[in-house]
């Protein structure tokens, strides 16, 4: 059973361009939800979705923006790069809207923004 | 505002020793509580949560966590260390205010097990 997939795993991009991130979540999983974690901090939530809407949404600017596709895959759109980007950003499945359900994440994508 | 807060940013054990990483938390209402622990170069894993019931959960690899109601703590323990131990532990809280099912994270604590 494949866990949570995330792709690129690494990735440099200059500041101002744009760049999507993709993640499949584990098997069976209906509920996508994206953290960005800076280095030597803790993961802060950019989003949630489930059923194809953007369920919860988290203190990121507008540049910040996904998707979630009807076999429940997911994308983060990140627009004007600006340096302070640069991150480990996160995907993480879930089953369903329940509050006790733990999450499974994936092994992440550095993006480097130079 | 709902908050983790993990007090130590390193710990250290020689391996054999029982290990504690600290949690404290603050929520509205009843608080839903994890723990994921992330490797280099990885992503998160998890490990146990605390939803109800015993206050003493126990979970993944040898680990268990202690809910005190009380003095708001959700600490991490683990009888006996091993080096391979050695990581990154976070402790997280369900975000009760809003719709989804985010979860708010500590900083994070390095635990560092010496052979």
């Amino acid at each position: 059973d494949a866990g949570v997939t995330q792709s690129p795993t690494h990735l440099i991009k200059t500041r101002g361009q744009q760049v999507t991130l993709r993640c499949s979540p584990k098997s069976g999983h209906d509920t996508v939800s994206w953290y960005q974690q800076a280095l030597g901090q803790g993961p802060q939530f950019i989003f949630q979705y489930y059923e194809e809407e953007e369920r919860q949404r988290g203190n990121f600017p507008d540049r910040f923006s996904g998707h979630q596709f009807p076999n429940y895959s997911s994308e983060l759109n990140v627009n004007a790069l600006l340096l302070g980007d640069s991150a480990l950003y996160l995907c993480a499945s879930s089953l369903g809207q329940a509050k006790t359900a733990e999450a499974f994440f994936g092994q992440g994508t550095r993006l480097t923004v130079v | 505002a709902q908050s983790v807060a993990q007090p130590e940013d390193q710990v250290n054990v020689a391996e054999g020793n029982p290990l504690t990483v600290k949690c404290t938390y603050s929520v509205s209402g009843n608080p839903y509580l994890f723990w994921y622990v992330q490797y280099p170069n990885r992503g998160l894993q998890f490990l146990l949560k605390y939803i109800t019931g015993d206050n003493l959960v126990k979970g993944s690899y040898g680990f268990e966590a202690e809910f005190n109601k009380s003095q708001t703590s959700f600490h991490l323990k683990k009888p006996s260390a091993l080096v391979s131990d050695s990581a990154l532990y976070f402790c997280a809280v369900r975000d009760l205010n809003q719709a989804g099912t985010a979860l708010i994270f500590g900083k994070g604590t390095t635990l560092s097990v010496s052979s």
